[in-house]
């Protein structure tokens, strides 16, 4: 079983909704990520937030707007989302201290498709 | 820039066989580290195993082990023993630099099927 919580496992929207995504991992990890990931692709990194501050925002859209309010929550909001942002979400952290390796541990996904 | 490249889109290989999935990749920062990943049909990735760029020893995990070659730049994965459970795709990626809250990207992937 996954320690990186995600709900819902799937959201069908409309493109004038507004909806959310969540994440949660009790793990004391420092840092936490948001993936997109279209059909047989890799996935793409959309946010990073470190020690509960957005550290990196890979030119995404505003209307992804995340949102991290204490260091074990990770959400994502959507709103006026287009057909082809439908894809896997895919939340993730990492590092309980430095020094750590790093490695990602990732939710199953929140599989969003927007109508 | 970061880059990591795989070059096998697809792979079969016959159950109990050992299998090489190879991975590339480019950074200038002598910091970094790599990782292997399996996605199964579910979605979930789950983490296999790491490689520092300062270790001095190839990581290995049971049957996975990462071939690393640091001055070609490259970090192989090899299962040995495939087991149908190991059909999946699988991605490598790459931190730079290592253990930060920085970027890891991934690699475009390689679907393993194991044949029974």
């Amino acid at each position: 079983d996954t320690e990186v919580t995600q709900t819902p496992k799937h959201l069908v929207m409309g493109m004038t909704n507004k909806k959310s995504l969540k994440c949660e991992q009790h793990m004391g990890h420092r840092a936490m990520y948001w993936y997109k990931q279209k059909a047989k692709k890799p996935p793409e990194l959309m946010f990073v937030y470190s020690y509960e501050k957005l550290s990196i925002n890979e030119s995404v859209p505003s209307r992804f707007s995340p949102e991290c309010p204490n260091s074990s929550l990770l959400n994502l909001h959507l709103h006026a989302l287009q057909p082809e942002d439908s894809a896997l979400y895919l939340c993730a952290s990492s590092l309980k201290r430095e020094g750590d390796t790093g490695e990602l541990f990732f939710g199953e996904g929140s599989r969003l498709t927007v109508l | 820039a970061q880059k990591i490249t795989q070059t096998q889109p697809g792979m079969f290989v016959q159950e109990k066989e050992a299998v090489t999935l190879d991975c590339t990749y480019d950074t200038s920062d002598p910091s970094y580290g790599l990782f292997w990943y399996k996605q199964p049909s579910s979605g979930e990735m789950i983490f296999l195993i790491y490689q520092g760029s300062y270790d001095q020893q190839n990581a290995t995990e049971g049957r996975y082990s990462l071939n690393f070659q640091k001055a070609r730049k490259s970090a192989n994965l090899v299962i040995s023993a495939s087991q149908l459970g190991d059909s999946a795709m699988y991605f490598c990626a790459m931190r730079e630099p290592a253990s930060s809250a920085s970027k890891i990207i991934f690699g475009s992937g390689t679907r393993l099927s194991i044949r029974p």
